[in-house]
């Protein structure tokens, strides 16, 4: 079973800050690589998706990927109070299926 | 589109009972997932589908079955219901090895 890692939180910024989520893999094969948020009590939602090496800008969300060091992370610029929620980093297998991480638990005070 | 739908919100159940969450999607999807959460972790994939006819067991698929007769419809049966099923199911569908879509999720209690 491939593993896919993430730091539980809860991660804290002030309102207008840059989230940093990160998320580490252990199949050097992988090649896709999702962000869902989940609000509590909420199905997840993607955010993003990348497979290629480097950054990937969607509005306030950037997704970095490093095959090299088996690293994707996800910074939210101006961080808000809405974006407070669990975030869930997935990679794609074989057979389209998705390996989740357990998510970090995402704060912003405003 | 009302994407993906699942059946019932809530249920609980008591040990050794059954019982079928529904999940149907109308985007055409091929590709079909039940994922449970419990607190504080991710989802384990429990079952997936490939096509109408055609499941595979995922990660934790133990008292659980699935069956798939029509592209539209995927249900997850529980035989024997037992409290480690207690939790948070939910159901997606995907295009090819494209974005899945998550349905609102069937909270289920054995007690």
């Amino acid at each position: 079973q491939k593993e896919v890692e993430q730091n539980s939180g809860p991660l804290s910024v002030p309102e207008g800050a840059i989230a940093s989520l990160n998320c580490t893999y252990s199949d050097r094969g992988s090649q896709s690589f999702f962000w869902y948020r989940q609000y509590s009590g909420k199905s997840p939602e993607l955010i993003m998706f990348i497979y290629s090496n480097g950054d990937k800008e969607d509005g306030r969300f950037t997704a970095q990927l490093n095959k090299a060091s088996q690293y994707v992370s996800l910074l939210i610029r101006d961080s808000q109070p809405s974006d407070s929620a669990t975030y869930l980093c997935a990679v794609l297998e074989y057979g389209n299926k998705l390996v989740f991480g357990a998510g970090t638990i995402l704060r912003v005070k405003s | 589109n009302a994407g993906v739908t699942q059946t019932p919100k809530f249920r609980i159940l008591k040990i050794g009972q059954s019982m079928t969450l529904q999940c149907a999607q109308d985007m055409n999807h091929n590709y079909m997932y039940w994922y449970r959460q419990d607190p504080g972790m991710g989802l384990k994939l429990i079952y997936y589908s490939v096509g109408a006819g055609i499941t595979d067991k995922g990660e934790v698929p133990n008292g659980y079955n699935v069956s798939r007769s029509t592209t539209e419809d995927f249900p997850l049966r529980l035989e024997l219901a037992a409290p480690s099923q207690t939790s948070v199911y939910f159901c997606a569908s995907s295009h090819q090895k494209d974005t899945q879509y998550f349905g609102p999720g069937t909270r289920l209690t054995v007690l």
